[in-house]
């Protein structure tokens, strides 16, 4: 069936980095953008970044742009997000989503904490 | 930015009654590009609406949304034990997506 699944999340202590990946199946990959999107504990959704289907643009929160690159493998149907100087405030559950809105992955956990 | 300003913030309500939830948007919503989400505690989003007003696969048809330009609006018919949960409006008009803040609907 159609999904994502994101992986990589875990505990990490502040200024270190961590690599989050997004495993896409069950439709073609290379036809769609793909946007990473947070959620801190309590609070809303966050928007953090987008890497359309053919990689020709990238675009990033104010939050994390410098720190954390987006960017995808169309052989392997993987998304990735590179995060870089790590903060507390970077806490999160981080979601994957299709640019069609219809297709979330269910998240990945990642705790920045010394 | 397109900013999504949602009210009310908290809606208590019983089963059974009507819920109205409205999105304000700072400028207008290219070509109604604008969803809305259930979110419970511990699960993802989970898309109703999209296009402004269409519903998402299997979502059930007391789910409703209207609207365009800069106000759109969420519509409960009658509210069923598992609706009660946070909504959140987005919009994906451009690159840059954004979210509302979410309106909680809780058991009154």
């Amino acid at each position: 069936q159609v999904q994502l699944v994101e992986s990589g999340g875990g505990v990490v202590q502040p200024g270190r980095s961590l690599r989050l990946s997004c495993a896409a199946s069950g439709f073609t990959f290379t036809n769609y953008g793909i946007h990473w999107v947070r959620q801190a504990p309590g609070k809303g959704l966050e928007w953090v970044a987008v890497i359309w289907y053919d990689e020709s643009n990238k675009y990033y929160a104010d939050s994390v742009r410098g720190r954390f690159t987006i960017s995808r493998d169309n052989s392997k149907n993987t998304l990735y997000l590179q995060m870089n100087s790590l903060r507390a405030e970077d806490t999160a559950i981080y979601y994957c989503a299709r640019d069609s809105v219809d297709v979330w992955g269910q998240g990945t956990t990642v705790t920045v904490s010394s | 930015e397109i900013v999504l300003t949602q009210s009310p913030g908290t809606l208590s309500l019983s089963p059974g009654e009507r819920a109205t939830l409205s999105c304000r948007a700072s400028q207008s919503v290219s070509s109604s590009y604008l969803a809305w989400y259930q979110q419970k505690p511990g699960q993802a989003p989970r898309l109703l609406i999209y296009g402004a007003s269409n519903r998402a696969t299997g979502i059930p048809d007391r789910f409703s949304g209207s609207g365009s330009g800069t106000d759109f609006t969420l519509t409960i018919s009658r509210l069923e034990p598992e609706d009660f949960a946070v909504y959140y409006c987005q919009q994906y008009g451009s690159s840059f997506w954004t979210f509302g803040q979410g309106t909680k609907v809780e058991i009154k």
